[in-house]
């Protein structure tokens, strides 16, 4: 079946550690998104990816780094100068274009240990 | 900016009630509004996308409906069910790139 993996499904961070999360699609969709979680607040995006070899910023970048080598995956890197890692991640992929709908994984969830 | 609120925050209904619930947005030129639902520790499942041109999207027991011009959408869920228990959150596209901008959800319990 086609769909959105993110693996692993929980992570532990270490002080000064980085950490990357995977995110694998078989949808063959262009678009890929990455979205934090917090308790009481809305998904706010991190980054965005219209195309291979091509991302964007979204509104809370800072600490984050992400690459885009292969149309099927989407990696996301939270740096050690990410402060507050703690939240539920979660990776979303769409057909390009404005208002198409997006398919999201499971999530992954972050903790600092 | 886009901002998108929802309200309430959570709800508790007896089994078999019919509920609402409430999506605002402050810039009514939306391309689409979208409802998801989540279940605890889980991705988001979508449940009705409504274009712009539409004032209404059903599937099964669920009705959207959308009204632009006061930045409105409601979530109208017949006959709940204990399986209806989720957190459902509304979205809709920024005016630039293919981003969504989200609610803050509705925590929704059904009593059985």
């Amino acid at each position: 079946d086609g769909g959105i993996t993110q693996s692993p499904k929980y992570l532990f961070r270490k002080e000064g550690q980085n950490v990357t999360l995977s995110c694998e699609q078989n949808l063959n969709h262009d678009a890929m998104y990455w979205y934090r979680q917090d308790p009481g607040q809305g998904l706010r995006l991190i980054y965005y990816s219209q195309i291979v070899n091509d991302f964007q910023k979204g509104d809370i970048a800072e600490g984050y780094s992400v690459s885009r080598e292969k149309k099927e995956s989407f990696p996301l890197t939270v740096t050690s100068a990410q402060k507050n890692p703690t939240a539920f991640y979660l990776c979303a992929s769409s057909t390009p274009g404005r208002g198409q709908p997006q398919h999201f994984g499971d999530g992954t969830r972050l903790s600092i240990l | 900016k886009q901002e998108v609120t929802q309200i309430p925050a959570a709800l508790s209904v007896p089994e078999g009630e019919n509920l609402v619930l409430n999506c605002s947005f402050t810039d009514s030129a939306i391309y689409n509004l979208q409802w998801f639902r989540q279940d605890p520790g889980k991705g988001l499942t979508s449940l009705l996308l409504i274009q712009s041109s539409q004032r209404e999207q059903t599937s099964g027991r669920l009705n959207a409906s959308l009204d632009k011009s006061s930045g409105r959408s409601t979530l109208y869920i017949a006959a709940s069910q204990p399986g209806d228990s989720a957190t459902y959150l509304c979205a809709v596209p920024s005016s630039g790139a293919n981003n969504l901008f989200f609610g803050t959800g509705t925590r929704l319990t059904v009593i059985p």
